[in-house]
């Protein structure tokens, strides 16, 4: 998983709740993404980080903050989780885009259910 | 808006019987086209990334290839372990999120 971890790696929460989910990857990557896998919809994109403290908004970013402090740690925050939030998130990295080759690397996701 | 679109759903092969899977794809100034692999229950591997029309990849039994409006992934010769959901996937600028098809869904038959 490319020095990638994600947690936890399963949580159930109640409606309303605020939820935080970590990525931490050991990669030195510049670049980290949150989406999430919804079956019907594959893989959404929800905020990205270019860097320590710049956070740029994805196509699904209602409902949902993010934070990077350090370069190894992006957090993704459910301020008051609902019941469509309901997903598997996925962490990911990128390399600098001083080198040409820019894929993304994933983590192993966190499964998480809202009732 | 970018658009990807994979086909098909799934795909039932028996054990070397060599096919195609297609991702066609609608951007603004396509920067690369990824494919990746989906285990259940697991992350997405990374496969390739091709840049140009006319680019080709391999590894092992799969080979990539773009044009200007879709990529095939070719399987030559499947065995059991190449079952899994495949993605396609575009980026538009290099520090951009990735647009994703829904993907084909692959079993390989003993």
């Amino acid at each position: 998983d490319a020095g990638i971890t994600q947690s936890p790696r399963h949580k159930v929460t109640e409606t309303g709740t605020p939820v935080t989910l970590r990525c931490h990857q050991t990669e030195n990557h510049r670049y980290m993404y949150w989406y999430r896998q919804d079956p019907g919809h594959g893989l959404r994109l929800i905020h990205y980080s270019y860097g320590v403290k710049d956070t740029d908004k994805g196509e699904v970013s209602d409902g949902y903050s993010v934070s990077r402090s350090k370069t190894e740690d992006f957090l993704l925050t459910l301020e008051s989780a609902t019941s469509s939030q309901t997903s598997v998130y996925f962490c990911a990295i990128s390399e600098s885009l001083a080198t040409f080759y820019n894929e993304q690397f994933f983590g192993p996701g966190t499964r998480l259910t809202v009732l | 808006e970018d658009q990807v679109t994979q086909s098909p759903e799934a795909l039932r092969l028996q054990e070397g019987e060599s096919s195609s899977l297609n991702c066609s794809y609608t951007v603004s100034g396509l920067r690369g086209l990824f494919w990746y692999r989906q285990d259940p229950g697991k992350g997405p591997e990374f496969l390739f990334t091709l840049y140009s029309a006319g680019e080709e990849k391999e590894k092992e039994r799969l080979k990539a290839t773009l044009t200007k409006k879709e990529s095939f992934l070719h399987i030559t010769a499947p065995k059991p372990e190449d079952s899994a959901t495949y993605l396609c996937a575009v980026q538009r600028g290099g520090a951009d999120g990735l647009t994703f098809g829904k993907g084909t869904h692959l079993i390989i038959q003993p």
